[in-house]
């Protein structure tokens, strides 16, 4: 089985620097995702890490260490907009009977964390 | 292209009712998938297409739940006998493979259903 964790809930101020931490622990990992989801929205993408190390991207970073199961995701100059729920995702690898039943790439659906509900305050 | 589309965008029913949503992917989209997702929770897998072809579906996805897509287009999600444990946003997804083949899934605004 799977299991990501991550924390429900994390307040921050305007303008600082926020981390949130994604840990998981699963066979065969391929891929992690960082999500964004507004309330009454849809998720929307955020970051995509398969290598160690850390993506940048404007005021969101991610960070991925395979061998620790571990993720992070770095906002920086928090905006009142920043206020959402940071969803974590990974994809696994499949076994190769799987994959050419399942579907012609080699990695699982997406399985979603329960999120971590981030509020900026002014 | 405007993205997923989902309708309707609410839905409120009675128990033992069927209800059905549909979902239109963005067009050069080959696999679409639909999650469902309560309050306070992560989106839950339930089912995925690989063109009209339904390649996987979870354990959630019991006896009442049929997703379609029959010609490998939009999809549509019927819940017959609907009961107040069904009452959820049913996200819609899809995503392409065409290179670079990541997995990201495009969302669409989710329909949520409320069963009385």
């Amino acid at each position: 089985g799977q299991n990501i964790d991550q924390p429900t809930e994390m307040t921050a101020t305007e303008g600082a620097i926020v981390q949130i931490n994604c840990t998981y622990q699963t066979s065969g990992f391929n891929g992690l995702f960082w999500y964004q989801q507004h309330a009454g929205e849809a998720p929307t993408f955020l970051s995509y890490n398969v290598l160690d190390g850390l993506e940048e991207k404007g005021r969101f970073s991610s960070f991925l260490s395979r061998s620790k199961g571990y993720s992070y995701l770095l906002l920086k100059e928090l905006q009142m907009k920043d206020s959402a729920s940071y969803l974590c995702a990974v994809t696994l690898r499949l076994q190769a009977q799987l994959w050419s039943r399942s579907s012609n790439s080699g990695y699982s659906t997406l399985t979603f964390g329960k999120g971590t509900m981030l509020l900026v305050s002014p | 292209d405007t993205g997923v589309s989902q309708n309707p965008r609410h839905k409120i029913t009675k128990r033992g009712q069927n209800v059905t949503f549909r979902c239109d992917p963005i067009s050069e989209h080959n696999r679409l998938y639909w999650y469902r997702q309560t309050l306070g929770q992560g989106p839950e897998f339930l089912t995925y297409f690989q063109n009209e072809a339904q390649l996987e579906k979870s354990r959630l996805l019991s006896d009442r739940f049929s997703a379609e897509r029959p010609k490998g287009s939009f999809s549509t999600l019927e819940i017959q006998r609907t009961e107040q444990g069904d009452s959820a946003m049913y996200l819609c997804a899809s995503s392409s493979d065409t290179p670079p083949d990541t997995g990201e899934l495009f969302f669409g605004e989710g329909s949520r259903l409320t069963v009385l």
